[in-house]
């Protein structure tokens, strides 16, 4: 099975700073890689799809990139609203799974 | 607009049987492959099981193999989570899910196993 490992677990950042949340695929996944954001209540909403394309209707400060079996989602210029917890998933080979969320607040 | 609309849940006692429903509408649920994860309470996301969109292809995570089934009728354009064996651990709140560059999440229901 697939490992994802995800950090930092948490992150507290200021406004208007660049945030970046990493995941670690324990072997090749290609671009299989979505980035979430879950807000408490509520159900996740995609951000990233395919290691970098941006999802409709996300905000153009977040972005995704790869390197390697390394996956990162940035943050330019934080806002209030980018609070909550950021998960990421790999469905390139079944089990499925999420790495163990980042939860982001500010500082 | 596409919606996902789950029923179903409540509570059950350990060792029984439980079935989820997932309502689909506002797209053409037979063209795409659908997807049951949960979040335990206070916990982070876990996917569950996975089927295409003929039901050809079938997947689960180890934690249900074996006790959980996913099914679906593309005529009723619903999606299916037969749960048995239940066990506390299962306890959750379940979401069906449509993946993809257009990424599309019930609101999710809440199973509770306990005595």
């Amino acid at each position: 099975d697939i490992q994802m490992t995800q950090s930092p677990a948490s992150l507290s950042a200021s406004l208007e700073e660049i945030v970046t949340i990493t995941c670690q695929a324990s072997q090749d996944i290609g671009n299989y890689l979505s980035w979430y954001q879950q807000k408490p209540g509520k159900s996740p909403q995609l951000l990233i799809h395919s290691a970098t394309s941006l999802a409709d209707g996300v905000p153009s400060r977040f972005s995704g990139s790869r390197s390697g079996t390394q996956y990162s989602l940035k943050i330019n210029r934080l806002q209030v609203e980018d609070t909550g917890i950021y998960y990421c998933l790999q469905h390139y080979s079944a089990p499925y799974t999420f790495g163990a969320g980042t939860k982001l607040e500010l500082k | 607009e596409v919606q996902l609309v789950e029923s179903g849940g409540g509570l059950v006692q350990p060792g029984r049987s439980l079935k989820l429903s997932c309502l689909a509408s506002g797209f053409t649920f037979s063209n795409y492959g659908m997807n049951w994860i949960r979040q335990a309470p206070g916990k982070g996301l876990e996917w569950v099981a996975s089927i295409s969109s003929s039901s050809s292809y079938i997947y689960y995570a180890d934690t249900v193999k074996g006790r959980f089934t996913i099914s679906r009728d593309n005529a009723k354009n619903t999606l299916y989570l037969q749960m048995t064996s239940l066990r506390s651990e299962d306890t959750a709140l379940y979401y069906c899910a449509r993946h993809g560059a257009k990424d599309y999440w019930g609101q999710g229901v809440m199973v509770t196993v306990s005595s």
